[in-house]
């Protein structure tokens, strides 16, 4: 069965710290990653994607994902973080047995607090 | 570019009326629309994908006859809760996803409130 896996509710860490959220992923065919945030009280918002290509892939606000096809890995990263930066994290992969309507797999989401 | 609205941002009802709610792409035309629930301190799940002239595909447990799903237009999306419930109340969330591809990522309306007395 395809899923993703986001082992961490809750990720703390203090400004101007690099940061990771992890993200783990099971399909059956190559993975199309997408992170998104959601900040409080706000829409999600894309991040950055992987379809092919460079495994590390940057998007916005500063923030990269590292592909890793052996570790079935797609962690999230930001070499210093702001407290900004607060949110909810999702990562998703797309349901490659949806056939052509474009439904992605969501993890549980992971709570990120950056600390003054 | 890319920007998705949704209305109402906040609707209370009382339990046993309809509240409708509407996606719009502002900015692009959206071949597909998504429509999530999310509770509290939880992931989205999703509920249906609408595309643009044919009848929403829904997900397992999601009741079709409820949960009123129209994609008229390549712009608007409409998502109606007939005969709502207090357990009907949650954060509801549109997306849109362009054509062109299945690589597009889905852009993401603010959500809707929706709270039944």
């Amino acid at each position: 069965a395809q899923s993703v896996a986001q082992p961490e509710d809750q990720v703390n860490v203090a400004e101007g710290n690099p940061l990771t959220v992890k993200c783990t992923y099971s399909v059956s065919g190559n993975p199309y990653l997408f992170w998104y945030v959601q900040y409080p009280n706000r829409g999600l918002q894309f991040l950055l994607k992987y379809i092919t290509g460079d495994n590390l892939v940057k998007g916005s606000y500063g923030f990269e994902a590292e592909f890793n096809k052996s570790q079935t890995s797609f962690h999230l990263k930001k070499p210093s973080a702001l407290v900004s930066d607060s949110a909810l994290y999702f990562c998703a992969v797309r349901d490659l047995q949806a056939g052509n309507n474009r439904k992605l797999i969501w993890g549980l989401g992971t709570s990120l607090a950056v600390n003054p | 570019g890319a920007v998705v609205s949704q209305h109402p941002s906040r609707v209370i009802c009382k339990s046993g009326t309809s509240v409708k709610i509407e996606c719009r792409s502002l900015d692009f035309q959206a071949t597909t629309m998504f429509w999530y629930r999310q509770f509290p301190k939880q992931s989205l799940m999703l509920m249906a994908t609408s595309n643009e002239g044919s009848k929403a595909t829904y997900e397992q447990g999601v009741e079709k006859d409820k949960f009123l799903i129209n994609h008229a237009s390549l712009t608007l999306s409409t998502l109606t809760v007939t005969s709502a419930h207090p357990e009907d109340s949650s954060f509801y969330i549109c997306s849109a996803s362009t054509s062109g591809g299945l690589y597009n990522e889905q852009f993401f309306g603010p959500g809707t409130r929706l709270t039944v007395l």
